[in-house]
């Protein structure tokens, strides 16, 4: 059982690419969440989903682009990466987040240079 | 809205001190309560949970109780060790309607030495 698997674990990007964040449960969890943890920030909400094509926005969603094709993948896509989105990302799944809390991937260390 | 509000940190301890970080919360429901730890350069790991008012959650040592009258739910352990050493984040999630997310304080990092 990996639980919540997220590729890939370091990454340097220019200004300007674009690139996809993937993340992948095995846990047939219905809820999958994108997280940004920054220091002194705590982790802020980038966007999360319910379901397979049901995705909604978090806290801090300009930037970045989300799809729910499987209940198994959640890819985060940055669009145009810009130097304030270097930051840790975790991915996290649950079976029901009010009792449950998530269970969350090794996370991706992102540098935009 | 929802908001989590731990202590300041960072905290240094000695080892098989007593720990106690503060968490307080605000939301317009009735959230469950979480604790989470961060070993470095890992990623988070649920420590304890509680559902209700005046549930105790424990796991490895550490305590926490939910206080609905203080809005509270602080994490407590009677010794602790060097391996301890984490960044630990407190968190809730509200039941009110299909909310699926989780709320997470700025985390605290503690520091056990020898």
């Amino acid at each position: 059982n990996a639980g919540v698997t997220q590729t890939p674990k370091f990454q340097v990007l220019k200004t300007g690419q674009s690139m996809t964040l993937q993340c992948a449960q095995d846990m047939n969890h219905e809820y999958m969440s994108w997280y940004r943890q920054d220091p002194g920030m705590g982790l802020r909400l980038i966007h999360y989903s319910v379901g397979a094509g049901i995705t909604d926005q978090g806290e801090v969603p300009n930037g970045y682009n989300v799809s729910r094709s499987t209940t198994e993948d959640f890819p985060l896509r940055l669009l145009s990466a810009a130097p304030s989105q270097t930051s840790v990302y975790f991915c996290a799944s649950s079976s029901g987040p009010g009792v449950h809390g998530y269970t969350f991937g090794s996370g991706t260390r992102l540098t935009v240079v | 809205g929802d908001s989590v509000t731990q202590m300041e940190g960072p905290v240094t301890l000695s080892e098989e001190a007593f720990l106690t970080i503060n968490c307080t919360y605000t939301a317009t429901g009735y959230p469950s309560l979480f604790w989470y730890v961060q070993y470095p350069g890992e990623g988070l790991q649920l420590l304890l949970k509680a559902t209700k008012a005046d549930d105790k959650g424990s796991n490895k040592g550490f305590e926490a109780t939910y206080r609905k009258e203080t809005t509270s739910f602080h994490l407590e352990k009677g010794s602790v060790q060097v391996s301890d050493s984490a960044v630990y984040f407190c968190a809730l999630s509200d039941y009110t309607g299909a909310n699926s997310k989780l709320t997470f304080g700025k985390g605290i990092t503690l520091s056990v030495r020898p």
